[in-house]
């Protein structure tokens, strides 16, 4: 069975300031992906990111950036100065063969930017 | 590339109506999901269709729903009747199924309130 925990379900911060959402996850697939989603006040799904098993390299898109660690199963987003567009639901998700390539949904966690 | 189309965005209808969702996968993928949001669960899995097919549908609540793919660019969500628990934003995605490297392409859901 997979699963995702984003254990922090709200957090807020002041513009500008760096913040880090946490992802962990579980899966007996030894190829798998990750994957995170931004859901903004609007309501859609918007993909932000995919990572496979096999690529630890850390990776960095302008103010975001992402962490894989396959030794402790976490898969943690940063964003850095943070501004108020970026306050909405984000979720950690897993795709692995064993669960029929279904994806597996964290909770979310609810980022509130504020000015 | 018009993205997933959900339509429609809002619906209201009374206990016990009968609600049709709609949704048109992106052309060229094969896979379609449709997921509910509610604040109390999340993000669930209702039910997966591959190449038209279901393929796995465990993760819808009851009889009183039920989901059609008749071809590769439609597929309903209709829920007989309708109870006011049903309420949720309905989320349709769809995904090229070569293996795991993909993620989903969402719609902009349909926010359904059943009263």
């Amino acid at each position: 069975a997979q699963k995702v925990t984003q254990a922090q379900t709200e957090i807020s911060v002041v513009e500008k300031e760096d913040v880090t959402l946490d992802c962990v996850y579980e899966t007996r697939d030894t190829t798998y992906y990750l994957f995170w989603y931004k859901q903004p006040p609007s309501g859609e799904l918007v993909f932000l990111i995919r990572r496979n098993s096999f690529d630890e390299q850390n990776e960095i898109s302008g103010r975001y950036s992402w962490n894989f660690q396959k030794s402790t199963s976490s898969f943690n987003f940063t964003i850095t100065a943070s501004q108020v567009v970026d306050s909405a639901v984000y979720f950690c998700a897993l795709r692995g063969g064993n669960a029929g390539n279904m994806l597996t949904f964290g909770g979310g966690t609810r980022l509130m930017v504020k000015p | 590339d018009a993205g997933v189309i959900q339509s429609p965005r809002h619906e209201v209808t009374e206990m016990g109506q009968e609600v049709t969702l709609r949704c048109k996968p992106i052309s060229g993928h094969n896979s379609l999901f449709w997921y509910r949001q509610t604040m109390m669960r999340g993000l669930e899995l209702l039910i997966y269709f591959n190449n038209n097919v279901p393929i796995d549908d465990s993760g819808m609540p009851e009889d009183r729903f039920s989901a059609k793919m008749p071809n590769a660019s439609f597929s309903t969500l209709k829920i007989q009747p309708s109870e006011p628990r049903d309420s949720a934003v309905y989320f349709c995605a769809s995904s090229r199924d070569r293996g795991l490297a993909y993620g989903y392409t969402f719609g902009s859901g349909t926010r359904l309130t059943v009263v």
